[in-house]
């Protein structure tokens, strides 16, 4: 079946713009989660969506981020006023619930330059 | 949050056995021990997931250590497409915050033609 799909694959944008990033999670996944990878930083945790709640927003590392998700299905995070330093590549995670064995499957990922 | 101990970097020929070691002496109980990879410009997969006992599947073998402080990922026969960096992330079954993987550094591994 179709796995978990990110849009774009990549975004340069200028400082001080907004940009929003989308995930499509696996069709059934409860659970959604967003990470960041940034060289010399590594995979780190941004938010996590239990159907459209966010009960955990703690890796979001300013009041620039935020996100959403609707239906249950789709999530966008926003990041206003890019800064160079939220250059990343953005990684969305989805699975069937929130249990310590359910298997996340991550999208592709969407590669954000800020110039 | 419990934390994992890997190598750098591994190398391996291709068609031959790997070893992946992870260090985890401060594991608790309830913690199951995850392995998951990055191919090159991807995201991350699951591997495969173990709580006490060896497990095997059809990617890899998950061999924990009796006293479960330490365990080991085993490919059976690398393949070029194996070259990846491995993260060995331990999971609480206590807590609020099991969802969410905390990746290390992980272990880059290479395999040689």
């Amino acid at each position: 079946g179709a796995g978990v799909s990110q849009s774009p694959s990549n975004k340069v944008t200028e400082k001080g713009k907004d940009v929003e990033l989308r995930c499509d999670p696996i069709s059934g996944h409860t659970a959604l989660y967003w990470y960041r990878q940034s060289l010399g930083q590594g995979l780190e945790f941004l938010i996590y969506f239990q159907g459209n709640s966010a009960p955990d927003k703690s890796g979001l590392p300013s009041d620039r981020f935020s996100a959403e998700r609707t239906g249950g299905s789709v999530s966008t995070l926003t990041i206003q006023r890019t800064q160079q330093e939220d250059s990343a590549v953005y990684l969305c995670a989805s699975s069937r619930d929130r249990g310590v064995t359910d298997t996340q499957y991550f999208g592709p990922g969407t590669r954000l330059t800020v110039l | 949050d419990a934390k994992t101990t890997q190598p750098n970097s591994m190398e391996s020929n291709e068609e031959e056995p790997v070893h992946l070691p992870c260090n985890h002496s401060t594991i608790s109980g309830t913690d199951y021990i995850h392995w998951y990879r990055q191919l090159p410009s991807q995201g991350p997969e699951y591997v495969i997931h173990g709580l006490t006992s060896n497990v095997n599947n059809r990617m890899a073998s998950l061999a924990i250590a009796e006293d479960r402080k330490s365990s080991t990922l085993i490919l059976h026969r690398a393949t070029l497409r194996d070259a990846a960096v491995y993260y060995c992330i331990l999971r609480g079954n206590s807590g609020g915050s099991n969802y969410k993987l905390t990746f290390g550094k992980g272990t880059l591994l290479t395999v040689n033609p």
